[in-house]
């Protein structure tokens, strides 16, 4: 169990560029989640994966924003024109397919910085 | 709208000493809560669960308390050790409804030694 793996872990962009994430989960898990958090703030869900559909979108999750999993395994999050408010960290997480599901794997997520 | 609330954003205890962390929800659909703790530069981490068909769950020095009426949970740390010094968030869900954890904006204890 290597754990849940992010990268980059910083991300430093300009307003108006694209920028991407990548998340690979532990590997016996098929359910992926990808959160945001902003400073003072908890967690916020954006999307959610069980092997490759995604099943859940938040509100927050805007049309610059992008989920895939294209093999059930890796997920990779993409942000269009980014803008400052997308500043945040990006946190990835999976979880076993039965059980207890809501035992959440935090990876250490990526910190974004738009200029 | 923030369905869940930790109103502490800081806690200062003794070591040795129990920990009360507290968390208020105003959703009645929620039936489980959860807690993590955080540290800096890490992911959170699970820590703690309980559902609500319980008002109580325990593991080791952590003990979580469900008052479903208030809409209240707290976590209890005894004894409080230094390395517990992190961030808490305080967690909810709907078990059959979706996928979706709501998160408090968290309460960061500091064990002093």
């Amino acid at each position: 169990d290597t754990g849940v793996s992010q990268n980059p872990r910083h991300k430093i962009t300009k307003r108006g560029q694209n920028v991407t994430f990548r998340c690979d989960p532990i590997s016996e898990h098929n359910r992926l989640y990808w959160y945001r958090q902003t400073l003072g703030q908890g967690p916020e869900f954006l999307t959610y994966f069980q092997n490759e559909a995604q099943l859940e979108k938040s509100r927050l999750l805007s049309d610059r924003f992008s989920a895939e999993r294209p093999k059930g395994s890796f997920s990779t999050l993409e942000i269009q024109r980014t803008e400052q408010g997308d500043s945040a960290m990006y946190l990835c997480a999976s979880s076993p397919s039965g059980g207890r599901r809501e035992k959440l794997f935090f990876g250490s997520g990526t910190q974004l910085s738009v200029l | 709208d923030q369905q869940v609330k930790q109103n502490s954003p800081s806690l200062s205890v003794q070591e040795g000493r129990i920990s009360i962390l507290n968390c208020d929800y105003t959703n009645s659909m929620f039936d489980y809560f959860l807690w993590y703790k955080k540290y800096p530069a890490e992911g959170p981490t699970f820590l703690i669960s309980i559902s609500s068909i319980k008002d109580k769950n325990e593991d080791g020095r952590f003990t979580v308390f469900l008052n479903k009426s208030a809409k209240h949970l707290s976590l209890h740390i005894v004894p409080s050790q230094p390395g517990d010094s992190a961030v808490y968030f305080c967690a909810a869900g709907v078990a059959r409804a979706g996928n979706q954890f709501y998160f408090g904006t968290g309460t960061s204890l500091t064990v002093i030694p």
